[in-house]
Parts: C-alpha cells; structure tokens; sequence
C-alpha cells in the first residue's frame, strides 16, 4: 500500500531548480516527510525532512502544502552530479515502525 | 552525518557457496540496523531489523534460515546469504539508527554464478 506517489522521471537542465513533488495524502499528524536520493549503485543518501514547516539545508528546500498532502523537493542550482532516484518516504515520528519504506521514486536526469 | 560502512563492497561466488556481508557504524553505536535488497531497476526493499543481543526480525517473504544476521555489537551487524544462488544476486545495503535517523551503508554487489 503506497504511501506516496512520485513520478517516474524527470528532466532538468544543469544549473536551473529541479522541484519533484511527491503526494502524500494519507499522511498522519505524527509522520514526517523524508527525502532520500540514491545515485546509480550506491546507497541512499538523506537530503531533507520536515513535519509541516518548510526547510531549507545545504542540499535542497523542502516545501510542503498547508494540508501535509504533498511536498515538493527544491534543489535550487542542478547539477550533473544530481542525476539520481530521488525518494520521498513518510516515516512515524516515534514508535517501533521506524524503518524507512521506499516506493519507487523519482529519476531525476540532469542534463548539459 | 554519521557514517555506515560495508563490506565487501562487491563479491562474486559459485552457486551452493555462503557469503557475509558486514556493516559497520562507523562513529556511532547502533542498537538498531536494517538490511534492505534491491534488485535491478527496482526499489529497496526491506528484508530485515537487526537488533543487537536479540534475534533479527524478517519481514514476511524473506527467509530466515537462508539469510542469517547476527547483530553482537552495537557497531556490527553481518548477514550472511547461505547457499547462494543466483537468484540471490542483488544490490544489498543495510542501515543504521542514530538518534532516531537512518544512515546507509555504500552497498554490497552479490554476483552468483
């Protein structure tokens, strides 16, 4: 049962904003919206989370709706190195079910 | 961010042959350390919570008897792919947790021929 969705790919010219958006509609009040990307045969690398607030790190901006129903990730200035599978997972805050769960992402393909 | 390590990072063995997989956390101590697989163009997958001291949980479909995890260290967690075939072959990385966040190993290429 997804818990979010994503599309499947994405292009985005080098140097200019990629923003992927992911729907999280089932979302509940004490799951967080993690962002993981996983560039091609290495593991997956944390780029952002958020509860309700946006973020903004070194790495990307996450924004996320009013309702918690979507986000979207931002990273502001692409790079070819940004070409990967961009994950959004929504993890519990506490509890025993902690693991992270990856649905299919997004391939994200920066291009020159 | 704190560093998870595997190793090897790539191995090739013959059919009927066990191969382990070690995972390290580096700078931290980890009670807790999760072994995922993932097949080609596809996504992780989960296979297993490892805990320290106790015996891991597998996630339903994943076969505890051929895929053995020992977690004796809280900086230590090997799995152990028996019998290996090659279906078996896969991309499989573990994680560990550190103060409720999730940090992933470089991955382990197993190759059966």
């Amino acid at each position: 049962d997804a818990k979010t969705t994503q599309p499947t790919s994405m292009d985005c010219a080098e140097g200019r904003a990629a923003n992927l958006p992911c729907n999280h509609s089932t979302i509940s009040g004490n799951e967080y919206v993690y962002w993981y990307r996983q560039i091609h045969s290495q593991g997956p690398q944390y780029i952002i989370h958020g509860l309700k607030n946006n973020e903004t790190n070194e790495m990307a901006s996450l924004i996320i709706t009013e309702d918690r129903k979507s986000s979207t990730l931002i990273l502001p200035h692409a790079t070819l190195r940004d070409t990967a599978v961009y994950y959004c997972i929504v993890r519990p805050s506490s509890g025993s079910a902690r693991q992270l769960t990856f649905g299919s992402g997004t391939q994200l393909t920066v291009l020159p | 961010g704190a560093v998870v390590s595997q190793h090897p990072s790539r191995v090739i063995c013959k059919s009927g042959t066990s191969v382990k997989i070690e995972c390290r956390s580096l700078d931290f101590q980890a009670t807790t350390m999760f072994w995922y697989r993932q097949f080609p163009k596809q996504s992780l997958m989960l296979m297993a919570t490892s805990n320290e001291g106790s015996k891991a949980t597998y996630e339903q479909g994943v076969e505890k008897d051929k895929f053995l995890i020992n977690h004796a260290s809280l900086t230590l967690s090997t799995l152990t792919v028996t019998s290996a075939h090659p279906e078996d072959s896969s991309f499989y990385i573990c994680s560990a947790s550190q103060a409720g966040e999730l940090f992933f190993g470089e991955g382990s290429r197993l190759t059966v021929l």
